[in-house]
């Protein structure tokens, strides 16, 4: 059991270039989300899923896209990446009822924008 | 929108001592909260859910406390150990849906043998 699962670990862009990070997990849950998380800014929502097919966005999304395609995946796509990109990104998921329930976090994307 | 206030970035105590965290949030008060701790270069893992009934929550040698009316949570470590070193987050719900969370930007916790 794997939990929630990120690739890659690292990875270096230069600015305007695109990529995307996966996220799978393994915990048959619901929601989805991924955060950035800046020193002294502290995790913060980028988009979220509500489930299979369906995307949302959460309190920082410009310059990101995100799909939801597979229950398993969410993907978070930057297609033209600017220096201010330039974060650890998380993704986590959770069952459908967070009062019973945590997030669960993979270990992060450490992403870098030259 | 709703604001957490975390006590202080860093917070050194001595090896069994207890350490207390401290998490207060502006504006609404949430049906629940939970504590997280988060090793470097690792993603956070949860520890404590507590609910806006409960006064008080334990686990082994966690305690988390949560008082609506000062609009604050309690987290507390007791006999304390260098491998609770780490930075303790606490989360609410954000009220934006899918039971999203707004996180605390986190106390780095250092305990020193």
């Amino acid at each position: 059991n794997a939990g929630v699962t990120q690739t890659p670990k690292f990875r270096v862009l230069k600015t305007g270039q695109s990529m995307t990070l996966l996220c799978a997990q393994d915990m048959n849950h619901e929601y989805m989300y991924w955060y950035r998380q800046d020193p002294g800014m502290g995790l913060r929502l980028i988009h979220y899923s509500v489930g299979e097919g369906t995307t949302a966005k959460g309190e920082v999304p410009d310059g990101y896209n995100v799909s939801r395609l597979k229950k398993q995946n969410f993907l978070l796509g930057l297609e033209s990446a600017a220096p201010s990109q330039t974060s650890v990104y998380f993704c986590a998921s959770s069952s459908w009822d967070i009062s019973n329930q945590p997030q669960h976090f993979g270990d992060g994307t450490r992403l870098s924008i030259l | 929108s709703q604001k957490i206030e975390q006590n202080s970035e860093a917070l050194n105590i001595q090896e069994g001592k207890t350490a207390t965290l401290t998490c207060n949030y502006t504006n609404y008060s949430p049906a629940y909260l939970q504590w997280y701790r988060q090793d470097p270069g690792r993603g956070p893992v949860f520890l404590l859910l507590i609910r806006e009934n409960e006064k008080e929550k334990r686990k082994e040698r966690l305690k988390v406390t949560f008082d609506t009316t000062l609009k604050q949570s309690l987290f507390h470590i007791t006999a304390s150990q260098p491998a609770d070193s780490a930075t303790y987050l606490c989360a609410l719900p954000s009220g934006t849906g899918a039971n999203n969370l707004f996180f605390g930007t986190g106390t780095r916790l250092t305990v020193i043998p």
